[in-house]
């Protein structure tokens, strides 16, 4: 049972260059989340889905998309990259949306140029 | 205004001692809150779930105030093992269902 788990851990971009996060979790949960992290800043939510097929805008949603076609993997893809999402992405999954424990990915070090 | 705030310390403790993190939210309608536990660079898990009644696991205990709108981490007897960034979590219905994570307090606890 691995969890949570995140691909890639590291990556450098340069402006205007795209590329997909993929988070994947073994534990049939139905929900889904996408976070970034920056100094300061305390976690934010980029977006997030309730289930398979279903994805919604989080807090900070601008400048980023995700996909959920299956149930286990959640896709966060950045489409021209801006050096203002220079951060680290963290993906969580959870059972049931209020009141739940989130189980976290080990995150993606994401540096843009 | 922060929908959670956390004094980012740092909190430097010795073994042994007994440390207390308030968080405030701002959201009236916040109906469930938590308290995770992020060591660096690694990923935030949880430590605990905060109920109206307060609760306790071990050396950890939790408290919530509605009325101030605030919450609270107790831990007592700090061991090494407890030097970690703290996340106050606040889920509010109102706003689409959405967590809201502080910043974080820091504690490093010193033999």
């Amino acid at each position: 049972n691995a969890g949570v788990t995140q691909t890639p851990k590291f990556r450098v971009l340069k402006t205007g260059q795209s590329m997909t996060l993929l988070c994947a979790q073994d534990m049939n949960h139905e929900y889904m989340y996408w976070y970034r992290q920056d100094p300061g800043m305390g976690l934010r939510l980029i977006h997030y889905s309730v289930g398979e097929g279903t994805t919604a805008k989080g807090e900070v949603p601008d400048g980023y998309n995700v996909s959920r076609l299956k149930k286990q993997n959640f896709l966060l893809g950045l489409e021209s990259a801006a050096p203002s999402q220079t951060s680290v992405y963290f993906c969580a999954s959870s059972v049931r949306w209020r009141g739940d424990t989130q189980y976290f990915g080990p995150g993606t070090r994401l540096t843009v140029l | 205004r922060k929908e959670v705030e956390q004094d980012p310390g740092p909190f430097n403790v010795p073994e042994g001692a007994t440390v207390a993190f308030n968080c405030t939210y701002s959201n009236s309608a916040s109906q469930s809150f938590f308290w995770y536990r992020q060591d660096c660079r690694k990923e935030p898990k949880l430590l605990m779930s905060v109920y109206s009644s307060g609760n306790e696991d071990g050396r950890f205990t939790a408290q919530l105030n509605r009325a101030s709108q605030y919450i609270s981490l107790l831990i007592r007897d700090s061991k090494l093992s407890d030097s970690a960034t703290y996340l106050c979590v606040v889920n509010t219905a109102n706003t689409g269902n959405q967590f809201y994570f502080g910043t974080g307090t820091s504690l490093t606890v010193i033999p």
